[in-house]
């Protein structure tokens, strides 16, 4: 059974970057696609991209939203994938959640998420 | 960009039948899945592929999807079943992820 165990709660100042860790047990990264998504408090889910197995997109794809200014990565020798948020505002406080993609494009299972915090 | 269309909430007694509604563009078209979410914890899917239960799912969660709207049906409803769920589809024309808003299910 996959298991996905992501990084710890981080505070960061506004304008810094944030990179969340996502370990993969159970399988290795090479056989998974993993994608990130994000919920503000009290709000709903919000996909930010992930890795996208179809060649002609580069292997990753991203929302719309975020695109320049989130990356994701993937370390297979660790079965780790990353996801760094750069130029961080007080609006990106949220808890990350790393989830992985299924053959038809939905999200199971999921981290246990991770709180990012952006204050001054 | 696509987007998905949620009521914020809906409320049943327990025992009657929750209706949980996904609008989105020729949505019956796509592949729709939802997700239960409670409170301080990560989502999980019930439905996926439209209809299709995950192992550990109660048969009294069922999904439909046609025309512009896709619909998630909790029949029986316990007290367990008060949370926030969302619908999901993969937008293939723009190769975006993309959530509905959530809807609120209270138990009454």
């Amino acid at each position: 059974q996959v298991q996905l165990l992501q990084s710890g709660p981080e505070v960061k100042k506004p304008g810094a970057s944030v990179k969340v860790s996502c370990k993969v047990s159970g399988n290795t990264l090479t056989e998974l696609s993993i994608h990130w998504v994000r919920q503000a408090p009290g709000k709903g889910l919000e996909w930010m991209g992930g890795f996208d197995p179809d060649p002609e997109n580069g292997g990753t794809v991203y929302a719309q939203k975020f695109h320049g200014r989130v990356t994701v990565t993937e370390d297979t020798s660790t079965d780790t994938a990353y996801m760094e948020l750069r130029s961080l505002t007080s609006e990106d406080t949220a808890v990350y959640y790393c989830a992985i993609d299924m053959p038809l494009n939905w999200f199971d299972p999921w981290g246990q998420g991770t709180l990012v915090t952006v204050s001054s | 960009s696509y987007v998905l269309t949620q009521s914020p909430s809906v409320s049943v007694a327990p025992g009657q039948t929750a209706r949980i509604t996904c609008g989105g563009a020729n949505i019956g078209s796509k592949s729709v899945h939802w997700y239960r979410q409670k409170p301080g914890q990560a989502p999980v899917v019930v439905v996926h592929g439209d209809s299709d239960r995950p192992s550990g799912i109660p048969e009294r969660f069922s999904g439909s999807n046609s025309a512009n709207v896709a619909a998630l049906t909790v029949t029986r409803v316990e007290a367990g079943d008060e949370a926030d769920y969302y619908c999901q589809v993969w937008d293939s024309d723009s190769d975006q992820w993309v959530f509905g808003g959530g809807t609120k299910l209270t138990v009454l």
